[in-house]
């Protein structure tokens, strides 16, 4: 099956930018999605079809992607924004959906 | 409002079985995809499987054939997660998620979790 990495920790001064990064030959097929999960609450999803986002996500999220690779930016980090975040996308195997190990993101 | 409400914390010994619930409200259930997501104790997301309320048609990670079985009862809306001789490599949070498919593949709904301890 296929599979997907992401970055190591990140940290970001509130306020500012951040960009991490997924990648996976399953996103040369399939649009990545990314999900948001603070410790001991269920992941929320925030971009779904590479850069779509969902009702209620607030517009400093944003992604794109090329290739195998896709990327989530978060512009003008808040401190709500801090969590670990996930990359999934289907796959073509028998492991029909695969997520990354997931980034976390560190506010400061 | 799109509601998927799981059961709560079990503690169970190897050996033992068990079943968890996730009870959906808020869209039709029988026309979504619901998946399992397991996330072992300080690790990440990990697919187990689908069901689909509508004919009860699942499909399994290869990693979960065979050690769990999904299944659902429309009668109340509901999506459950089986097994039948827990192991203590089981002990995890598992979420329950509503797969929508309408454009690509995506897990927009999630469940609370439900936490669960296999130990002697």
């Amino acid at each position: 099956s296929s599979e997907l990495t992401q970055d190591p920790p990140v940290s970001v001064a509130l306020g500012q930018t951040v960009r991490i990064s997924c990648q996976g030959a399953s996103l040369r097929s399939y649009y990545a999605n990314w999900y948001q999960q603070k410790p001991g609450q269920a992941p929320i999803l925030v971009i779904y079809d590479k850069m779509k986002r969902p009702s209620g996500i607030p517009d400093r999220f944003s992604a794109s992607g090329s290739g195998d690779t896709a990327s989530l930016t978060i512009a003008g980090a808040q401190a709500d924004d801090e969590a670990t975040y996930y990359c999934n996308s289907r796959d073509s195997s028998d492991n029909l959906y695969v997520f990354g190990p997931g980034t976390e993101v560190t506010v400061l | 409002e799109v509601q998927l409400v799981q059961s709560g914390t079990e503690v169970k010994k190897p050996g033992e079985s068990l079943e968890i619930s996730c009870e959906v409200s808020g869209y039709s259930f029988t026309n979504y995809w619901i998946a399992w997501v397991r996330q072992m104790p300080g690790k990440g997301l990990e697919w187990l499987g689908l069901v689909y309320p509508g004919d009860s048609d699942t499909r399994y990670s290869p990693s979960s054939q065979g050690r769990v079985t999904m299944s659902v009862d429309r009668s109340s809306g509901t999506a459950y997660l089986q097994w039948s001789s827990l192991k203590a490599a089981d002990t995890a949070l598992y979420f329950c998620a509503r797969v929508n498919m309408l454009t690509g593949h995506y897990f927009d709904y999630w469940g609370q979790g439900t936490v669960v301890t296999v130990s002697s």
